[in-house]
């Protein structure tokens, strides 16, 4: 079965580069790689997302493994508000539409 | 404001006592699905629906039911709650893109249930 391997928990200085990792040995060719964060309290939100290429956006940047069995969720500052449980998940495309969440990795930011 | 919504935000009931947790959503989005979150073991898919009349099951779908008669809602029905359900739900939906396929979730703020 699918699923991915996190880190529970991790810090990072305040306005430095946090790099987030992620296993997911068992991925098929055609699953996406997600990630959601979840602030406390609320529900989790989207972050960033991808196939094979690298991504980025406004929030952080994707690096994806050549062999696709790890990814890198990569926040360029962090800020005391990226405190947070950040989820590798994969979105399974193969006959179903399911999405498999990891168990997370607690991002502590210290000022 | 496009929102998921879901209710009742906290419930404490007894074991047996049928229940449905509300879930409903204003973006028009086809794909809506419903997770439990337990310590130490993250966000647990329980069904999803890809449209109406359209649901699946995801991992952990033993005990819940759904049912999707209208895009916008999504409700979660528990008939005969046990203490292991005991966790807090999440809803989400999401659109389908022309490709087939479900984009970025929106998560609705949770229910927390308490089974006794």
């Amino acid at each position: 079965d699918a699923k991915t391997t996190q880190p529970n928990s991790m810090e990072s200085n305040e306005e430095e580069p946090v790099h987030l990792p992620c296993n997911h040995s068992t991925i098929s060719g055609t699953d996406y790689i997600h990630w959601y964060r979840q602030l406390p309290s609320q529900g989790p939100e989207y972050v960033i997302h991808g196939l094979t290429s690298n991504v980025n956006n406004r929030m952080a940047s994707l690096a994806i493994a050549e062999d696709r069995k790890s990814s890198t969720l990569i926040l360029h500052r962090a800020t005391l508000r990226d405190a947070a449980v950040y989820y590798c998940i994969l979105r399974i495309t193969s006959g179903t539409y399911k999405y498999i969440f990891g168990t997370g990795t607690r991002l502590k930011v210290l000022a | 404001e496009a929102q998921v919504t879901q209710n009742p935000r906290y419930l404490i009931t007894v074991t047996g006592k049928k229940l449905t947790v509300t879930c409903s959503q204003n973006m028009n989005h086809e794909y809506m699905s419903w997770y439990r979150q337990d310590p130490g073991l993250g966000l647990r898919q329980i069904y999803y629906s890809m449209n109406v009349e359209v649901t699946d099951k995801g991992d952990v779908p033993e005990g819940y039911k759904v049912s999707r008669k209208e895009k916008r809602n999504f409700p979660l029905i528990l008939e005969s709650p046990s203490p292991n359900q005991t966790s807090l739900y999440f809803c989400a939906s999401s659109p389908i893109l022309a490709g087939g396929w479900a984009d970025t979730q929106y998560f609705g703020p949770g229910t927390r249930l308490t089974v006794l």
